[in-house]
């Protein structure tokens, strides 16, 4: 069974600009949760998503959004980048609806300059 | 505010011997604790959970512990292998969905 996987892996935008990055999970899970991974914040939740529905979103400003496809994938978007917004980006997906069991997948690592 | 916390970043322990690394909480809320463990350049892979109503969970050479009167939750690795160094991260979950709040990691050296 293929595991969840991210695109991009890496990638470097400027101040200002806008990124999406794009998750595939599991096939036949339907709950996905993005987080964020900072050597200063640690790994801190974004959103969460069930059937094309967010479930849960963390305290992250606005210009973080997301939405997951009826085919399950999901992709997030972050526009007007910040020096601060480098981080790895994390995409888990799960069968369940709560519980916590999570597959994470690589993530995609976003430098700010 | 962090509602999980490790306080020990870094523990090293003999091959053969007990690991354990411990994490605190502050929100009562929670209904699950799980452990999750991450090696360079991957994503975390989950571990071991337990609910808030166990107060213990084994899984191989794996034990969690939860007090929940202390809100303290511990993972035993025994016996500790050269394979398990890697970053542990504590984290904790309602019913309400799969929204981990993590605490920021441990990192496990096992020396052979």
């Amino acid at each position: 069974k293929a595991g969840v996987t991210q695109t991009p892996r890496y990638l470097i935008k400027t101040r200002g600009q806008q990124v999406t990055l794009s998750c595939s999970p599991i096939s036949g899970h339907r709950s996905v949760s993005w987080y964020q991974q900072t050597p200063g914040q640690g790994l801190q939740f974004l959103f969460e998503y069930f059937s094309e529905t967010q479930r849960n979103k963390g305290n992250f400003p606005g210009r973080f959004s997301g939405r997951q496809f009826s085919n399950s994938r999901s992709e997030m978007n972050v526009s007007t980048l910040e020096l601060g917004d480098s981080a790895l980006y994390l995409c888990a997906s799960s069968p369940f609806l709560g519980g916590g069991e999570l597959f994470f997948g690589e993530g995609s690592r976003l430098t700010v300059l | 505010d962090q509602q999980v916390k490790q306080n020990s970043p870094s523990l090293s322990v003999q091959e053969g011997r007990i690991s354990i690394l411990n994490c605190d909480y502050t929100n009562s809320m929670f209904d699950y604790f799980l452990w999750y463990k991450k090696y360079p350049a991957e994503g975390p892979t989950f571990l071991i959970s337990i609910s808030s109503i166990k107060d213990k969970n084994e899984d191989g050479r794996f034990t969690v512990f939860l007090n929940k009167s202390a809100k303290h939750l511990s993972l035993h690795i025994v016996p500790s292998q050269p394979g398990d160094s890697a970053v542990y991260f504590c984290a904790a979950a309602s019913n309400a969905g799969n929204m981990l709040t993590f605490g920021g990691g441990t990192r496990l050296m096992v020396k052979p």
